[in-house]
């Protein structure tokens, strides 16, 4: 398994804007997920791109794939402070059992 | 956190004693996985299993085992506890990979 790198770090904004965040990857993948995680929980699963898509909506979620560059992003539309957490990109391939997780994108929204 | 519960939630023991925990999931899910996870290194997979008496090994297999017997439970045995163990443990579910993973609460261990 193959692990993505989140960038930035971290990253706050105010209340109401946007958040996006990247991630790259080194080998081709079959497809890519995205998880959240609240200070002190489990991760949560967001959205699973996979690699013939370009671009996926989930409620305020936009995720982006360019499988030519490597690299994802997600969008975070009219953020909120329950926001707040830590983001994890995963790609993946067919056949593949394990995931790995970087460290992630830290998110804080000021309200 | 879709049917899938972590036993103790919390434990503090002392270095060279052994220490269980428990992942139940009642998702009738096929894998099941162990990860830590620390300040600065994200998740890291420990041990998962692909079956009942399946398991192999993650990333950061050392010191730690597990075991199978029922589709159910997954355990993770460290079987002499060091501090470089202190950690927050997740247990996750998964149906046939690569689909989405569903995390437990987490176990915070603590060793002295």
């Amino acid at each position: 398994s193959q692990q993505g790198e989140e960038d930035p770090q971290a990253l706050s904004i105010q209340e109401g804007e946007n958040a996006t965040m990247n991630c790259s990857y080194k080998t081709s993948i079959n497809n890519l997920q995205w998880y959240r995680q609240n200070s002190g929980r489990g991760l949560v699963h967001l959205i699973l791109i996979r690699s013939n898509e370009r671009e996926k909506h989930s409620g305020r979620l936009r995720v982006t794939l360019d499988t030519s560059k490597k690299s994802s992003s997600l969008l975070i539309t009219a953020s909120r402070a329950a926001d707040t957490a830590s983001y994890f990109c995963a790609p993946s391939n067919f056949g593949n059992e394990k995931l790995t997780f970087g460290t992630g994108t830290r998110l804080t929204i000021i309200p | 956190d879709a049917g899938i519960t972590q036993s103790p939630r919390h434990k503090v023991t002392e270095t060279g004693t052994p220490v269980t925990l428990r992942c139940h999931q009642t998702e009738n899910h096929r894998y099941m996985y162990w990860y830590r996870q620390d300040p600065g290194h994200g998740l890291r997979l420990i041990h998962y299993s692909y079956g009942v008496k399946d398991t192999d090994k993650g990333e950061v297999s050392d010191g730690y085992s597990v075991s199978r017997s029922k589709t159910e439970d997954f355990l993770l045995t460290l079987e002499s506890a060091t501090s470089s163990q202190t950690s927050v443990y997740f247990c996750a579910i998964s149906g046939t990979p690569p689909n989405e993973q569903f995390f437990g609460p987490g176990t915070r261990l603590t060793v002295l």
